[in-house]
């Protein structure tokens, strides 16, 4: 069965500062998809990436970036120079989507606090 | 506008009566999936569609019913709400299940 785990419940910086979000994940497959969503104080929830199992780069999106490491399982999230408005609860995901099924599992989520 | 619309937002009832929450999406997305979210255990996958008339159990089905008669809406079916049926809950669609999904603004239910 797949797992995500993000074993930061809770994190709080101060404003400037650079964050990483932690998420490991366990599956049997070799074909599979990753996900971080954001879920600010409003509730919703807002997707911000999706890699799949066979593309290793790291991606840059503005004060974003993606760590995605194969060989420990893990898909890190770094904010640089966080800012008030990351305050939110970050989710990670992971989707196996196998023949006749589909299963997206979702981590506990960790909750960012930006401090002013 | 591309969306997921929930209906209702909020929603207080009682135990045992039963309730319907409804999900439409216009993207014409396959995939259709309802969550709840708890305090402390994330988001959790109740039941999933991948096209009309397909559905299955995610990972917590118990309590819940759903139904996929258009590609467009995927209502969740409380027949006999408990108080442990108390949460927030999201409908999501997704053109996949290897592409993002998209989610609905959340209902919040109690059950009292």
């Amino acid at each position: 069965a797949q797992k995500v785990t993000q074993a930061q419940t809770e994190i709080s910086v101060v404003e400037k500062e650079d964050v990483t979000l932690d998420c490991v994940y366990e599956t049997r497959d070799t074909t599979y998809y990753l996900f971080w969503y954001k879920q600010p104080p409003s509730g919703e929830l807002v997707f911000l990436i999706r890699r799949n199992s066979f593309d290793e780069q790291n991606e840059i999106s503005g004060r974003y970036s993606w760590n995605f490491q194969k060989s420990t399982s893990s898909f890190n999230f770094t904010i640089t120079a966080s800012q008030v408005v990351d305050s939110a609860v970050y989710f990670c995901a992971l989707s196996e989507s196998g023949a006749g099924s589909y299963q997206l599992t979702f981590g506990k989520g960790t909750k960012l606090s930006v401090i002013p | 506008e591309a969306q997921v619309t929930q209906n209702p937002r909020y929603l207080i009832t009682v135990t045992g009566k039963k309730l319907t929450v409804t999900c439409s999406q216009n993207m014409n997305h396959e995939y259709m999936s309802w969550y709840r979210q708890d305090p402390g255990l994330g988001l959790r996958q109740i039941y999933y569609s991948m096209n009309v008339e397909v559905t299955d159990k995610g990972d917590v089905p118990e309590g819940y019913k759903v139904s996929r008669k258009e590609k467009r809406n995927f209502p969740l079916i409380l027949e006999s709400p408990s108080p442990n049926q108390t949460s927030l809950y999201f409908c999501a669609s997704s053109l996949s299940g290897r592409q993002e999904a998209f989610f609905g603004q959340g209902t919040r239910l109690t059950v009292v």
